[in-house]
C-alpha cells in the first residue's frame, strides 16, 4: 500500500519551461489536492479535486492547471515556469475535504 | 474565504513540560480543524483533528481545544519529548462556498529543549 506517490522528487526548471508533477494515490480516494509551501507561508491550496473529471482551484490557482482523468490520478501543470514558482509542493488525498489529508512526500522544484 | 493565524511562530519548551499552540480562523462557516506535524525535509503529518460539533479532544499527550464562539482552537501537548521537536500547523476547512479545501496557518517551530 504506497499512499500517495509524487514524481520527481526533485526538479530543476529554466524560465519559460513547461513540465507536469505526477500524483497518484491507492486509497480510492475522491478528494486530491495541490499545495505549495513556501518558508514562513505554511501550505496553501492550488488546485482540488473532488472526483474524477472535476476539479476547481484554489488559493493559489495561477499558473498551473490540473486534470483528473482517473480517481487515481490528479497531475499538476506548470505551463510557463517562473522564478516565483520555485516551492516545494504537495499532494494530497482524502475521502473528503473535511476528512483527514494523506501527503505525498513532495516535489521540491527550482525554477532558474 | 478563510484566514487562519497562528501562534507563536516558534515555542521552546524545557523536556516534561506542556506546549500550547494557538490559533484562529476568520469564518464561522469553518467546520473541521485538523494538526499537522512536520519534521525537517518531510511530508505533513495528522496528528488529531476535531469538528465544529465538539469542543475537545484528546489521544494520549495531545488534544485539542475548540472556541467556535471566540472563532479559536488550540493544541495541547503534554509531557513533551525531544521526539516532538517539529513544525506544526492548524489548518481550517472553510465550507461556506468558493474553493474547498483546507486553510493553513504559518506554522510552529517547536524546540524541546533537553
Amino acid at each position: 500500500n504506497a499512499g500517495v506517490t509524487q514524481t520527481p522528487k526533485f526538479q530543476v526548471l529554466k524560465t519559460g519551461q513547461s513540465m507536469t508533477l505526477q500524483c497518484a494515490q491507492d486509497m480510492n480516494h475522491e478528494y486530491m489536492s495541490w499545495y505549495r509551501q513556501d518558508p514562513g507561508m505554511g501550505l496553501r491550496l492550488i488546485h482540488y479535486s473532488v472526483g474524477a473529471g472535476i476539479t476547481d482551484q484554489g488559493e493559489v490557482p495561477n499558473g498551473y492547471n490540473v486534470s483528473r482523468s482517473t480517481t487515481e490520478d490528479f497531475p499538476l501543470r506548470l505551463l510557463s515556469a517562473a522564478p516565483s514558482q520555485t516551492s516545494v509542493y504537495f499532494c494530497a488525498s482524502s475521502r473528503g475535504p473535511d476528512q483527514p489529508q494523506h501527503f505525498g512526500d513532495g516535489t521540491r522544484l527550482s525554477i532558474l | 474565504g478563510e484566514n487562519v493565524e497562528q501562534h507563536p511562530s516558534t515555542l521552546s519548551v524545557q523536556e516534561g513540560d506542556s506546549a500550547v499552540i494557538k490559533c484562529t480562523y476568520s469564518d464561522s462557516a469553518s467546520n473541521y480543524f485538523p494538526w499537522y506535524k512536520q519534521e525537517l525535509g518531510k511530508r505533513p503529518q495528522l496528528i488529531i483533528d476535531i469538528r465544529s460539533n465538539v469542543g475537545e479532544k484528546k489521544d494520549q499527550r495531545i488534544a485539542v481545544t475548540l472556541n467556535k464562539t471566540a472563532k479559536h482552537f488550540s493544541l495541547h501537548i503534554t509531557e513533551t519529548q525531544p521526539e516532538d521537536s517539529a513544525v506544526y500547523f492548524c489548518a481550517a476547512r472553510y465550507s461556506g462556498g468558493g474553493a474547498d479545501g483546507l486553510t493553513f496557518g504559518k506554522g510552529t517551530h517547536l524546540i524541546i529543549q533537553p
